[in-house]
């Protein structure tokens, strides 16, 4: 079974559109994160959630809103798509928030 | 603005060597340190996590931490070419809700 799951893993629009990302984790864990790895591969933390409360709300465009409807899950849901949001968006979880990470596979958007 | 610095490499070592991975970190109080391994296009990786000075070995993975010179270092003993790879290294923030500070990554290249 996939501990971190996101859907969709390839992710390709125009500008312009809105798109949702969707992650899931069967670990029971309290925390939940969105990273940003763009193509210089640093990673950039976007959001977290701890037990569906949004604790960590980086400089990121106010086009993207996370949305944690229980703790086993956190969507990225992302306005007015702009060619810099070309990535690879990976979301993790972890039991809580001194514990180590766990990253599902990414999912990796491009605006044309 | 606290940091994580590594040497981005590449670091390439022969096989069945020991490649030796190194990182630094500003912030004097972490207390939690990671090292993650990142298969191209693929997603981060848990290798070891530890928290007090000393070694902890896993296998053919041992973590050092020294936190008096601010430093942990990953070495992977008898390198396979499978090894090869980005590893990150990262630090536990406690006074930004424990977010992860990232470092950008070491690229190890295990020569046959």
């Amino acid at each position: 079974d996939t501990a971190v799951s996101q859907t969709p893993k390839y992710l390709v629009t125009q500008m312009g559109n809105d798109k949702s990302i969707k992650c899931e984790q069967n670990l029971g864990h309290d925390t939940m994160y969105w990273y940003k790895q763009d193509s210089k591969k640093f990673l950039k933390i976007m959001f977290s959630y701890n037990n569906k409360e949004l604790i960590i709300n980086e400089t990121v465009p106010n086009r993207f809103s996370p949305k944690s409807p229980d703790k086993a899950h956190l969507n990225l849901h992302i306005n007015s798509l702009e060619l810099g949001d070309s990535a690879v968006y990976f979301c993790a979880s972890s039991q809580n928030r001194d514990q180590p990470q766990h990253f599902g596979d990414g999912t990796r958007l491009s605006i044309l | 603005q606290k940091e994580v610095e590594q040497n981005s490499g590449p670091l390439s070592v022969p096989e069945g060597a020991i490649a030796s991975l190194n990182c630094t970190y500003s912030d004097r109080g972490s207390q939690s340190f990671f090292w993650y391994r990142q298969y191209s296009g693929k997603s981060p990786e848990l290798i070891m996590s530890i928290y007090s000075n000393g070694d902890k070995e896993d296998g053919r993975f041992t973590a050092q931490l020294n936190k008096a010179s601010q430093y942990v270092s990953l070495l992977i003993r008898d390198s396979q070419p499978s090894d090869s790879a980005t590893y990150l290294c990262a630090v536990i923030d406690m006074d930004s809700n424990y977010q992860l500070i990232w470092g950008a990554g070491t690229k190890l290249i295990i020569k046959p």
